[in-house]
């Protein structure tokens, strides 16, 4: 089966650097994304990563290490709108079609 | 505009009522997903659906039917509804199953007395 860990809570200033991890174990991993989630909304699409290594778009960045089923999520010169739950969410080859995700983490931006 | 769009956003019925939780999506997605999310729990998947006529389980698909008959829309069904399927009900889309990035809806608050 898959599974998948993060934090469950966070704290962090504004204009700081914080990073999110997630953890995951999986056979036939296709894949992970960060979606970003705002109480009472929907999440969103942040990143997506299927190779080893490092995606920058703007202030945030994923990053994935397949061998170590490991990614984490930087989120660089942190707003009070930053503050948010972030999910990692993993899809699998022998699981094809669902995509599984974490508990998310609850990330407060204090000023 | 590209949207995922639910009906009705909020409801509150009573054990036992049958109701029906619609999805329509307008991007020409090939795969449609519901996920119910809990406190502690996070997101979990109910049914998906690759394409029209194609539907499979998810991780908590009790108690729940769904139906592809055109690709736009995929509809929830509680045919008996229970307590413990009060939850925030979050239908989603993507081109590419589990390596699209997901639309989201905006998520349908059900309680069930």
């Amino acid at each position: 089966g898959q599974n998948i860990d993060q934090p469950t809570e966070m704290t962090a200033t504004e204009g700081a650097i914080v990073q999110i991890n997630c953890t995951y174990q999986t056979s036939g991993f296709n894949g992970l994304f960060w979606y970003q989630q705002h109480a009472g909304e929907a999440p969103t699409f942040l990143s997506y990563n299927v190779l080893d290594g490092l995606e920058e778009k703007g202030r945030f960045s994923s990053f994935l290490s397949r061998s170590k089923g490991y990614s984490y999520l930087l989120l660089k010169e942190l707003q009070m709108k930053d503050s948010a739950s972030y999910l990692c969410a993993v899809g699998s080859y022998n699981q094809g079609g669902k995509l599984i995700f974490g508990q998310g983490t609850e990330l407060s931006v204090k000023p | 505009e590209a949207q995922v769009t639910q009906n009705p956003r909020y409801l509150i019925t009573v054990t036992g009522k049958k109701l029906t939780v619609t999805c329509s999506q307008n991007m020409n997605h090939e795969y449609m997903s519901w996920y119910r999310q809990d406190p502690g729990l996070g997101l979990r998947q109910i049914y998906y659906s690759m394409n029209v006529e194609v539907t499979d389980k998810g991780d908590v698909p009790e108690g729940y039917k769904v139906s592809r008959k055109e690709k736009r829309n995929f509809p929830l069904i509680l045919e008996s509804p229970s307590p413990n399927q009060t939850s925030l009900y979050f239908c989603a889309s993507s081109w590419g199953g589990d390596t699209g990035e997901l639309f989201f809806g905006e998520g349908s608050r059900l309680t069930v007395l």
